[in-house]
């Protein structure tokens, strides 16, 4: 069974540029999530997306926006970059409803660079 | 709100010693709580979850880790370090509301000399 696949895994952008980041989740899973993990900052919860909605969201400004196909394929876009947004971004799936009681399947990250 | 603290940044033992990491956490509910390992350059492995069934949860790679409701603690823990342990490893807490929102820690690099 393949697991998370997250597309680009290394990407360079400028700043003011946009960049949108692809997750598949595993077959069969429903919810995506995306979290960003920075040195200073850690590991922090953007967005969770079920059934092409949104259910949840952490406290980022409105430049970081998501979408989830029917497919349950997810993408995240962030717009205006800022030298701040250089991190590693996680995707994670889960097969239940959502599910932390579950397990989250995370991929191996898209590392954006921002200069 | 909920918080997890991860005490000890970096931990360094001998191959072969005790792995200890410690995690406590803050909840105003009944928490699910989590260990996950971070090898460079990949994403988080599940290590272990506790979801209010036994207080002692055996996970993969022989961790363990101890609920404690009374010291609001969950560390981690291993009897024998191995080389191959030497990884990132973070705690987490949910809230239970059944979405794929988790609370990290801001982790703890374990380093495992020879």
């Amino acid at each position: 069974k393949a697991g998370v696949t997250q597309t680009p895994r290394y990407l360079i952008k400028t700043r003011g540029q946009q960049v949108t980041l692809s997750c598949s989740p595993i077959s069969g899973h429903r919810s995506v999530s995306w979290y960003q993990q920075t040195p200073g900052q850690g590991l922090q919860f953007l967005f969770e997306y079920f059934s092409e909605t949104q259910r949840n969201k952490g406290n980022f400004p409105g430049r970081f926006s998501g979408r989830q196909f029917s497919n349950s394929r997810s993408e995240m876009n962030v717009s205006t970059l800022e030298l701040g947004d250089s991190a590693l971004y996680l995707c994670a799936s889960s097969g239940t409803s959502g599910g932390p009681t579950g397990e989250l399947f995370f991929g191996e990250g898209s590392r954006l660079t921002v200069l | 709100a909920q918080s997890v603290t991860q005490l000890g940044s970096h931990v360094s033992v001998s191959e072969g010693a005790l792995v200890l990491l410690r995690c406590n956490y803050s909840s105003s509910v009944p928490p699910y709580l989590f260990w996950y390992v971070q090898y460079p350059n990949q994403g988080l492995q599940l290590l272990l979850k506790y979801t209010s069934a036994a207080t002692l949860v055996k996970g993969i790679n022989g961790f363990e880790a101890e609920f404690k409701k009374s010291e609001t603690s969950f560390h981690l823990t291993k009897p024998s370090a191995h080389m191959s342990d030497a990884a990132e490893y973070f705690c987490a807490v949910s809230d239970r509301s059944n979405t794929g929102k988790l609370i990290f820690g801001q982790g703890t690099t374990l380093q495992v000399k020879p």
